[in-house]
């Protein structure tokens, strides 16, 4: 049990453009889901945590309006890169806990590269 | 904020040597300290956690240790493996509302050459 999927797990696209990446908890109801940036080699860095039916608390530093998490359902969390650049291009982790729990499963990652 | 240093960043080891990793955590509030596993381009994996109402555990080939008193923990990974090979994270987490929020570690990148 506990397993949380992503998708894409890859995309490319254009400067400006808008991307959506999911977060779904497949077969448990997700209270929290983490996001975490990774640059190459480097360690996870938490952008925001989102609770289910409230706003995503965001870490300092992170745009809120340029990273939009929604974690509308129980299941699902998305967070959608607005307006794209080359510098966001990363590998974008999301991880998802149940209630009161302490442990997280992470999602497989979606890579994104932006030209 | 928790603060939470680990080292070393690269442990090159031969096989069947042991490998020890360490993290110290700033905040006394961090109750839980996961480790994850992570291969390249692949997701973090869970291999052990402790609480901090224990300063002990092992799990076959791999231990965690921490003391609260001095704030740190460490990894053990016995009779190392090629297959050990990968990057580790340690993490300490606050427990904030109902969550518990994670700081991680910069990770080691652990080589077990055969």
């Amino acid at each position: 049990g506990a397993v949380v999927s992503q998708h894409p797990s890859w995309v490319i696209c254009k400067s400006g453009t808008s991307v959506k990446i999911e977060c779904r908890s497949l077969d448990f109801q997700a209270t929290t889901m983490f996001w975490y940036r990774q640059f190459p080699k480097q360690s996870l860095m938490l952008m925001a945590t989102s609770n289910e039916g409230s706003k995503a608390t965001y870490e300092q530093g992170v745009e809120k309006d340029k990273f939009l998490i929604n974690h509308a359902s129980l299941t699902l969390s998305t967070l959608t890169v607005t307006s794209a650049h080359p510098e966001d291009s990363s590998f974008y982790i999301c991880s998802a806990t149940r209630r009161e729990s302490d442990t997280q499963y992470f999602g497989p990652g979606t890579r994104l590269t932006v030209l | 904020g928790e603060n939470v240093e680990q080292h070393p960043s690269t442990l090159s080891v031969q096989e069947g040597d042991s490998a020890v990793i360490k993290c110290t955590y700033s905040d006394s509030a961090s109750n839980y300290f996961p480790w994850y596993k992570q291969e390249l381009g692949k997701r973090p994996q869970l291999i052990i956690d402790i609480r901090s109402n224990v300063g002990e555990k092992k799990d076959q080939r791999i231990a965690v240790t921490l003391n609260k008193t001095a704030k740190h923990f460490s990894l053990h990974i016995t009779e190392t493996q090629p297959e050990d090979s990968a990057v580790y994270f340690c993490a300490a987490s606050i427990r904030s509302g109902g969550s518990y929020i994670p700081t991680f570690g910069r990770g080691t990148s652990l080589i077990v050459h055969p």
